[in-house]
C-alpha cells in the first residue's frame, strides 16, 4: 500500500509569482485535503477535495485553488504569492468524506522571498 | 466554530519519564486524532480516537467526548518521542475539516 507523497519537497518563489503543489492520495483513499502550517503553528484546513468536487473550505481567499483528478491525486494552486505565504503545505487523504483518518503526506516547504 | 487547546505548551523530561499531554475541544466531535511531527514536518499518525481509549506500544489515549477532552500518555519516554505533538478534531457540524490545537513541544532529554 502506497502512503500519500507530495511534490516537490521544497520550492522557492518570488512574491507574486504562481505557484503548484502536488498529491497523491493513498491507494483507494478518494477524499484529499489540503493545510497550511506556518512556523511554530498547527496546521490550517485549507480545502477539501471529494470525487473530483470542492467539498468545504477555510479561510483562505480565492487566489488559493484545487484540483482533483479521476485518480483522486490533486493539486493546490497558489497565484499572487506573497511573502505570507511562505509555510509547510500538507496534503492528506482519507477512505470517504467524513469517515475515519486523515494521513498525511510528508509536505511541501514553500519560501517565497 | 470550534476551538481546540493543548497543554502544557512545552514540555522537558528525562529519559525514562511518563508524561500527559491534554487536548480540550470546546463542540462535539466526529473524529479525534493526535499526531506527532517529526524534525522534517511528517505528521506521524499516532492515534484515531473519538472516544474511548486505545494503546500501542508506550503510548495511550484516552477521549471523553462527553467531557469534550482527550488525554495522551507517554510512558517510560525515549529520546526519540521528541517533537511536537498535535491533537486535531473535526466537529460534527463541520465534517471533513481536522482542526488542529497549537501542539505540545516535548524534549525529552538523555
Amino acid at each position: 500500500e502506497t502512503g500519500v507523497t507530495q511534490s516537490p519537497t521544497h520550492l522557492i518563489k518570488t512574491r507574486g509569482q504562481q505557484v503548484t503543489l502536488r498529491c497523491s492520495s493513498q491507494s483507494g483513499h478518494n477524499t484529499v485535503s489540503w493545510y497550511q502550517q506556518a512556523l511554530g503553528q498547527g496546521p490550517q484546513f485549507i480545502f477539501q477535495y471529494y470525487r473530483e468536487e470542492e467539498n468545504g473550505r477555510g479561510n483562505f481567499p480565492p487566489r488559493f485553488s484545487g484540483l482533483q483528478f479521476p485518480n483522486y491525486s490533486s493539486e493546490l494552486n497558489v497565484n499572487a504569492l506573497e511573502l505570507d505565504d511562505s509555510a509547510l503545505y500538507l496534503c492528506a487523504s482519507s477512505l470517504e468524506f467524513s469517515v475515519g483518518e486523515q494521513y498525511f503526506g510528508p509536505g511541501t516547504r514553500l519560501t517565497v522571498t | 466554530g470550534i476551538q481546540v487547546e493543548q497543554s502544557p505548551p512545552d514540555l522537558i523530561l528525562q529519559e525514562g519519564a511518563n508524561s500527559t499531554l491534554r487536548c480540550n475541544f470546546s463542540d462535539s466531535v466526529n473524529n479525534l486524532q493526535w499526531f506527532h511531527q517529526n524534525p522534517w514536518g511528517q505528521l506521524i499518525n499516532l492515534f484515531y480516537i473519538p472516544s474511548g481509549t486505545k494503546q500501542n506500544g508506550r503510548l495511550s489515549a484516552t477521549t471523553v467526548a462527553t467531557e469534550r477532552y482527550s488525554l495522551l500518555y507517554i510512558s517510560s519516554s525515549q529520546t526519540t518521542d521528541s517533537g511536537v505533538y498535535f491533537c486535531a478534531v473535526e466537529a460534527s457540524s463541520n465534517t471533513g475539516k481536522l482542526i488542529f490545537g497549537q501542539g505540545t513541544t516535548l524534549q525529552v532529554k538523555p
